[in-house]
Order: structure tokens, then sequence, then C-alpha cells
């Protein structure tokens, strides 16, 4: 089973350019998560979605952060502006929709971003 | 906000030495993971812990929790050089199934 993919595994790009990152889940996970881990902290979520609906985005700055899956399936992340504080690792995540109390998350490589 | 606080930040120990990393949380939990990433391979999940489980194994890994406590410990018995990692405790919090909320990270180093 293929994992979740990400690309581009880097990018640099000066402070106010735009910057996209996207992500191809696991087949079949309706959830797709990204999530920020800026250097020496925890992943933090930025948005949640399952199928193409947003379930959580309570913490993406939306002045500046956009996301979509508009099928259902592929993900795009994107920042514009960029701010110095945006390098970080962006990690893509997806999981099955689930009764279960319990539901695994399955992460992809990231993606490296250096804004200067 | 950072749900678990891991301790100790940064741990080094020989080959074949025991390795313990805790994490505390603050809010009651529908359970406990740990995660262990690096550069190579990402995040990675390792195992995972019921609220109304107290311990368990996986290979060389054993979790315990106690929630009157809210802390869960991660143990690796005869750690290895591959062991070297951050490891990550992410709670899933009472009344969700699946959002988690990462510490802060405890940085393992294996000498060989």
């Amino acid at each position: 089973e293929a994992g979740v993919a990400q690309s581009p595994r880097y990018k640099i790009i000066e402070k106010r350019q735009s910057v996209a990152f996207w992500c191809n889940p696991i087949s079949g996970h309706a959830t797709l998560y990204w999530y920020q881990q800026i250097l020496g902290q925890g992943p933090k979520l930025l948005i949640q979605f399952q199928n193409n609906g947003v379930v959580d985005d309570s913490q993406l700055p939306k002045d500046r952060f956009s996301a979509e899956r508009l099928k259902g399936v592929d993900s795009t992340l994107k920042i514009q502006p960029a701010k110095l504080e945006d390098s970080a690792v962006y990690l893509c995540a997806s999981s099955l929709v689930s009764t279960s109390t319990v539901v695994e998350q399955y992460f992809g490589p990231g993606t490296r971003l250096t804004v200067t | 906000s950072q749900q678990g606080e891991e301790d100790p930040q940064a741990l080094s120990i020989q080959e074949g030495e025991n390795a313990t990393m805790n994490c505390s949380y603050k809010t009651s939990i529908n359970n406990l993971q740990w995660y262990r990433q690096n550069s190579g391979r990402g995040l990675v999940h390792l195992i995972l812990i019921r609220s109304n489980e107290r311990e368990k194994h996986s290979g060389r890994l054993r979790v315990t929790l106690d929630t009157s406590k809210k802390s869960s410990s991660l143990l690796i018995t005869a750690s290895r050089a591959a062991d070297t990692a951050s490891y990550f405790c992410a709670t899933v919090l009472l009344g969700n199934t699946d959002k988690l909320i990462f510490g802060t990270g405890t940085r393992l180093q294996v000498f060989p």
C-alpha cells in the first residue's frame, strides 16, 4: 500500500513570496490533515478535511494560509505572502473515516520550507 | 496549544541501555499515542494506549498510562543506534476520535 505522498520535499523562498504544497493521501482515506511543525516543537494541526469539506481550520492563519481539497482526494496548502516565521516542516496525514473511538493517522514525509 | 510536555527534552545513552521518556498532559483524554520522527522516515506511529488501559507492549516498547496523574511513559528496552530519533506523545481529547495534540518531544541519541 502506497503511503501519503507530499511534494516538494524542500522549498526555499523569500519573505512575501507565495508557495504551495501538495499532498496525495492513502487511497480510500477520506480524512486529510495538514500540520505545521516548527523546529524543536511538535506538529500543530492547521486544517482537517473530510472528503472535500473542512472539519476544523481553527488554527489556520487565514489571512495568509489557504487550503483546498476540491475532489476529495489530493490537497493543496498555500501560503501567500510568506513570513519568516512560516519556516517549518509542513506535514500531511490521512486516515479512514471510522465509527471506532480510535482513528490512526498516517503521515507523509513532509515539506521543509525555509523563508529567507 | 500544546497539550503535552515531554521530559527529558534530550537523552543520550549507549546501545543496549534502556531509554525512558515521560509525557504529561492537562486535559482528560480518549487515548494517547507515541510517535517517532527521524529525518529519513518522517513521523511514524509507534503505539496507542486507550484511557482505560494502564500498560501496553509492542516489541521493545512499553507504554504506561496514569490518568490520575495525567502522565504517560515510553520505555525502549535494549536500545539500538537506529532508535536515534525524536519521540512525541500525542493526545486525543475525551470526546474526540482523531484530533491529535502533540507534545514538545524528546530527542534520543543512542551511541554505538
